[in-house]
């Protein structure tokens, strides 16, 4: 089955600067990769997705980078904001299975 | 547009029980997939409802079971309950499809004593 490592398990960026996460799958078969950022206590919110017939693409200040040759992708965002503080998460999904299998998550603290 | 709502928020239970966990789908979803999350952890993927079955199942024992209604609604049933099964649980709703997103409910937490 499909086994999605995500790094760093901690981030810490000061306010403005730039995050960036990166994720690398096991199943050449995944081709739907949604990132999810999950605050204290709340539920985990869909933020961007990405198929693999897309190299990049970007929302605001939110970008993900897809490499399938080297199956792994990145989220990265830009000008951070005290409000990005908390755990994202990056998963990934085969076109033949059901499964969406997520990485174990990096807690991002932004410093004002 | 209503949102995907799970029922209760918190639940304590003892070893050897069962419990029973529900979840209402996003409006215009078809599909529910739940998941359990360890504190500190990924949630991991228990298994998903299309039209009332089950079309996926992740690395969990028997004991866990489930039903979808006709209304597209969902249950999770957990029997014989073990120590860690203490988690969230966490029910998403989504279109039929491997590229459709999927939305997450609070989730249920669930500690067993």
């Amino acid at each position: 089955g499909e086994n999605v490592e995500q790094h760093p398990s901690t981030l810490s960026v000061q306010e403005g600067d730039s995050a960036v996460i990166k994720c690398t799958y096991s199943d050449s078969a995944s081709n739907y990769f949604p990132w999810y950022k999950q605050e204290l206590g709340k539920r985990p919110q869909l933020i961007i997705d990405i198929r693999s017939n897309v190299g990049e693409k970007k929302d605001q200040r939110i970008a993900v980078t897809l490499n399938k040759t080297a199956k792994h992708f990145s989220l990265h965002i830009t000008e951070t904001q005290p409000e990005d503080s908390a755990v994202y998460f990056c998963a990934a999904r085969p076109s033949n299975d059901y499964k969406l299998s997520f990485g174990a998550g990096t807690t991002v603290t932004v410093r004002a | 547009e209503t949102g995907v709502t799970q029922s209760p928020t918190h639940l304590i239970k003892t070893r050897g029980q069962q419990v029973t966990l529900r979840c209402s789908s996003q409006s215009g979803h078809n599909t529910v997939s739940w998941y359990q999350q360890a504190l500190g952890q990924g949630p991991q993927f228990i298994f998903q409802y299309y039209r009332e079955e089950e079309n996926g199942r992740g690395n969990f024992p028997p004991r866990f079971s489930g039903l979808q209604f006709p209304n597209y609604s969902s249950e999770l049933n957990v029997n014989a309950l073990e120590l860690d099964d203490s988690a969230l649980y966490l029910c998403a709703s989504s279109l039929a499809g491997w590229d459709q997103p999927q939305h997450f409910g609070d989730g249920t937490r669930l500690s067993i004593l």
